[in-house]
C-alpha cells in the first residue's frame, strides 16, 4: 500500500530563511509527484509536477527534487516570506491505478 | 475561465437526510474526482471520472453515489448522511490522468449532525 509521509508536521520561520519540506513515500512505482499549496478555508494550488523520469522542477522561488529509488522529494523554498505561510501537501500518482496518494501537509508559518 | 466551481459552500445536514454536492469545470476537461479532507488524514479519494458516461470507485466510497452526465459537471451524492460524513469536499479536474496537473475547486464544508 502506498503512503505518504510529510516532516514536518509544521515549521514556523523568520522571513528570509531558506526551507527545506519533506515528502516520502514507500513504493517507487509512481507516474508523477505534485506539490500543492492550501491557504486556509481554501481549496489546493497546483506549485510543481516532477514526472517519475525526472529529477527536479523549479518555479520562481520554488525548487522541487525527486528521489524515486528512495522514495524522497524536497520542497526548497528560497528567501521565505510571510506571504508563503500555507500548508504544502505533496501527493504521488500511484502507477497501475487512478489514484493520487496524499501526504498530511506540512503548516509553514513565516513571520516578519 | 471560472476554472472549477464548486457549491454549496458551507451546508449542515441531519443524519439521514440527503443531498447532493454540485462540481462544474469550463476548462473541458476529461478527467475529474472527489476528494473528502479530514484532520490528520489527508486528502482520500471518493469517486471519479475519466469522461462523461464513466465513473469509478476510489478509496472512500461508501455512503456516495455519483454519474456524469455532460463533461462539464460531476455531482457527488450523499444517499443518507451520517454525522462520519462530517468533511471538507473538494472537486477536482484534468486534462488526463497521470501526467497533468489536478485543479481543486474551493471546497465544500459538510457538517452532519
Amino acid at each position: 500500500k502506498q503512503e505518504v509521509t510529510q516532516i514536518p508536521a509544521a515549521l514556523s520561520v523568520p522571513e528570509g530563511e531558506n526551507l527545506v519540506l519533506n515528502c516520502s513515500f514507500t513504493d517507487s512505482a509512481i507516474y508523477n509527484l505534485q506539490w500543492f499549496r492550501q491557504d486556509p478555508g481554501k481549496g489546493l494550488t497546483s506549485l510543481l509536477l516532477i514526472q517519475s523520469s525526472q529529477r527536479e522542477q523549479t518555479s520562481g522561488r520554488l525548487n522541487a527534487s525527486l528521489d524515486k529509488s528512495s522514495g524522497r522529494s524536497t520542497l526548497y523554498i528560497a528567501a521565505s516570506q510571510p506571504g508563503d505561510s500555507a500548508t504544502y501537501l505533496c501527493a504521488v500518482y500511484k502507477a497501475g491505478t487512478d489514484k493520487l496518494i496524499f501526504g498530511t501537509g506540512t503548516r509553514l508559518q513565516v513571520f516578519p | 475561465n471560472a476554472g472549477v466551481t464548486q457549491t454549496p459552500k458551507f451546508q449542515v445536514l441531519k443524519t439521514g437526510q440527503s443531498m447532493t454536492l454540485q462540481c462544474a469545470q469550463d476548462m473541458n476537461h476529461e478527467y475529474m474526482s472527489w476528494y473528502r479532507q479530514d484532520p490528520g488524514m489527508g486528502l482520500r479519494l471518493i469517486h471519479y471520472s475519466v469522461g462523461a458516461g464513466i465513473t469509478d470507485q476510489g478509496e472512500v466510497p461508501n455512503g456516495y453515489n455519483v454519474s456524469r452526465s455532460t463533461t462539464e459537471d460531476f455531482p457527488l451524492r450523499l444517499l443518507s448522511a451520517a454525522p462520519s460524513q462530517t468533511s471538507v469536499y473538494f472537486c477536482a479536474s484534468s486534462y488526463s490522468w497521470g501526467v497533468e496537473t489536478q485543479y481543486f475547486g474551493p471546497g465544500t464544508r459538510l457538517l452532519v449532525l
